[in-house]
């Protein structure tokens, strides 16, 4: 089967800095993207990797290991506006290309 | 980056009655476009993919006849839930497929769409 692993929840105070580890098991892998999604909202993208590496974008950064099936996401000054919720998302590969999903990671940024 | 929206964002339903969401890729053309639904706390699920000019793939367990989808431009996706019943409310979002140089896609999604049946 398909199966994507992450912390169920995170809690950190602001200014500190939080890493969302991510591994995963798919039948086939092109890309590892992260996703916010704050209450009673949609996603919104953060970033994407399908290189082995670090992406940086402002506060966030996201790392990619291929060989070993792992990711993370790095929030670095921690605001209380990053309490959401955060998932990892492999997109597949195939004719069908697809998103499979993380269950998510609950981020409770305190002051 | 790219923007799509959803109507309606919110709607409360007979049971029996069917409602039709619609999904717009406002500044950018998706030729594929994709149906999720939430259910509180939970992941996403994906329900189905929708290819502009034929037939949606399905994922396994969603019932093609009860939610209809159609992909007629390449900036439209609707999805009609027919005769909703209580278990079919949740929040159902959309995204579409914005392909990126180097051939990465990525995925936007619309704001959601909340869905109560009674």
């Amino acid at each position: 089967g398909q199966s994507l692993e992450q912390p169920s929840e995170v809690t950190a105070v602001e200014g500190a800095i939080v890493q969302i580890n991510c591994t995963y098991q798919t039948s086939g892998f092109y890309g590892l993207s992260w996703y916010q999604q704050h209450d009673g909202g949609a996603p919104t993208f953060l970033s994407y990797n399908a290189l082995d590496g670090l992406e940086e974008t402002g506060r966030f950064s996201s790392f990619l290991s291929r060989s070993d099936s792992y990711g993370y996401l790095l929030l670095q000054e921690l605001q209380m506006k990053d309490s959401a919720s955060y998932f990892c998302a492999v997109e597949t590969t195939g004719n069908n290309r697809k998103l499979i999903w993380g269950l998510g990671t609950s981020l409770a940024v305190n002051p | 980056g790219a923007v799509v929206s959803q109507h309606p964002s919110r709607v409360i339903c007979k049971s029996g009655t069917s409602v039709k969401i619609e999904c717009r890729s406002l500044d950018f053309q998706a030729t594929t476009m994709f149906w999720y639904r939430q259910f509180p706390k939970q992941s996403l699920m994906l329900m189905a993919t929708s290819n502009e000019g034929s037939k949606a793939t399905y994922e396994q367990g969603v019932e093609k006849d009860k939610f209809l989808i159609n992909h007629a431009s390449l900036t439209l996706s609707t999805l009609t839930v027919t005769s909703a019943h209580p278990e079919d409310s949740s929040f159902y979002i959309c995204s579409a497929r914005e392909a990126l140089a180097g051939g990465a896609d990525t995925q936007y999604f619309g704001p959601g769409t909340r869905l109560t049946v009674l």
